[in-house]
């Protein structure tokens, strides 16, 4: 059920663009998104409910494709501070279990 | 306090001892959670708590022992851990209405167990 996540590391430079893909085997009611720094707690990122659902705030946004059971995360103009360890978390539907993949470690460098 | 606190942030103990890990949330949520976080593993969901009410055990050894006394605070109560039970352990609340999804979690910033 743990939803596989990739590429499991992203190294960038300064204003270049990622996207992180989320990939369940199960038919999904959500996909959350968090990002996690060294020695910090995750924070949350969004919540995507709706096959189709586009969100974003800043220049951090992400799809939900219900059909393909799977959500990517959008990195525009990347920052240094987009830096950490980025997780999804899938709700598989007719479950109470939120399973988050292994994460992928973004760094970023002036 | 803010947030969701954690005490204590490090932990060392032994395989014969017992302890606790206490957390505390000051948001007014009604779901909490424990976590387990291990170096190459993800984010493991243990428990969940709605309400006060467990609804979730994942497959947890009964090594480990949560307690909810009240919808703001959580505890994890360990006893005869293994060595492999050494990780971060995270917890988190939420709000959650009765038949939603999971809404957005925060985070408390996790006590580190080393089991020796």
């Amino acid at each position: 059920q743990q939803p596989v996540q990739s590429p499991q590391a992203v190294i960038l430079r300064e204003g270049e663009d990622a996207v992180i893909n989320c990939s369940s085997s199960k038919a999904l009611y959500s996909v959350h998104w968090y990002r996690q720094k060294h020695g910090e707690a995750p924070i949350f990122l969004m919540i995507l409910l709706k096959g189709g659902e586009q969100k974003g705030h800043d220049k951090i946004s992400a799809s939900f494709n219900e059909k393909k059971q799977q959500s990517s995360l959008y990195l525009t103009a990347s920052q240094l501070s987009y830096s950490g360890t980025y997780f999804c978390g899938t709700e598989v539907r007719d479950t109470d279990k939120l399973i988050f993949g292994t994460g992928t470690r973004l760094q970023v460098f002036p | 306090e803010t947030g969701v606190t954690q005490t204590p942030r490090h932990l060392v103990m032994g395989m014969t001892n017992k302890k606790s890990l206490k957390c505390e949330q000051h948001l007014g949520h009604n779901a909490m959670y424990w976590y387990k976080q291990s170096a190459k593993k993800p984010l493991e969901l243990m428990f969940v708590y709605n309400f006060k009410e467990q609804t979730e055990n994942n497959s947890v050894p009964s090594r480990f022992s949560p307690e909810c006394p009240n919808s703001s605070h959580l505890f994890l109560h360990l006893h005869t851990l293994q060595p492999e039970d050494s990780a971060l352990y995270l917890c988190a609340s939420s709000q959650r209405i009765a038949s939603g999804a999971y809404n957005e979690q925060f985070f408390g910033p996790g006590t580190r167990l080393t089991v020796l």
